[in-house]
């Protein structure tokens, strides 16, 4: 399977810890975005990055979010002292930047997680 | 800030029947894109709309884009059971990032064999 893998794809964790999701992009894809859907409600945009490089943050990405993008491959998006409001499904999306403006967002199957 | 907004939230029809839904931003789109997510699934990239007044098909479904490029709707004639799940609309956030999609709140299509 060549499309964006997220993992894992429910994480279940008690309020105050702290939970780490990983998406892995379509290998050629140099663009990675993060997104929040909660139920009733289209993805919200977290935040991107165009090779390794954070290009942007919403201002829904508290200070207890952070996303990373090490090698310009994988992705990992933390949360630490995940409240009850947190519990989203956590999608990912990567494209190729080219002439075409703009790209076509490939979505993973996402992360629920459920804070208790 | 921009909003897209979608209409009906709701929509149940009879097998064979048609559909559409409406999506109206707050800003001239410099594109729309839309997707459609299935009841558990991902949103999955339907097709992008450019130019003032286009009109794209895909089989069944009809896209617009309106020609002061700030609504469109999606069309479906003749529903089938697979096309159960919601479909959401998506344009670029105003401020010129083109990578960054504001989606609106989706329309549920359910129908009924």
């Amino acid at each position: 399977d060549t499309g964006v893998s997220q993992d894992p794809r429910h994480k279940i964790t008690k309020r105050g810890q702290n939970v780490t999701f990983r998406c892995d992009p379509i290998s050629e894809h140099n663009r990675l975005y993060w997104y929040r859907q909660t139920l009733g409600q289209g993805p919200e945009f977290l935040t991107y990055f165009q090779n390794e490089a954070q290009l942007e943050k919403s201002r829904l990405l508290s200070d207890r979010f952070s996303a990373e993008r090490p090698k310009g491959s994988f992705s990992t998006l933390e949360i630490q002292r995940t409240e009850q409001g947190d519990s989203a499904m956590y999608l990912c999306a990567s494209s190729l930047a080219g002439p075409r403006v703009p790209d076509t967002q490939y979505f993973g199957p996402g992360t629920r997680l459920t804070v208790l | 800030g921009q909003q897209v907004m979608q209409i009906p939230q709701y929509q149940h029809v009879q097998e064979g029947e048609d559909f559409t839904t409406y999506c109206n931003s707050s800003t001239t789109l410099s594109n729309i894109q839309w997707y459609k997510q299935r009841p558990g699934g991902h949103p999955v990239f339907l097709i992008q709309l450019v130019k003032s007044g286009e009109v794209k098909k895909q089989k069944r479904l009809t896209f617009q884009f309106g020609e002061a490029k700030k609504n469109s709707s999606l069309h479906i004639t003749a529903t089938q059971t697979t096309d159960v799940g919601t479909y959401f609309c998506a344009g670029p956030h105003s401020g010129g990032s083109n990578y960054k999609l504001t989606f609106g709140k989706g329309t549920l299509l359910t129908v009924n064999p």
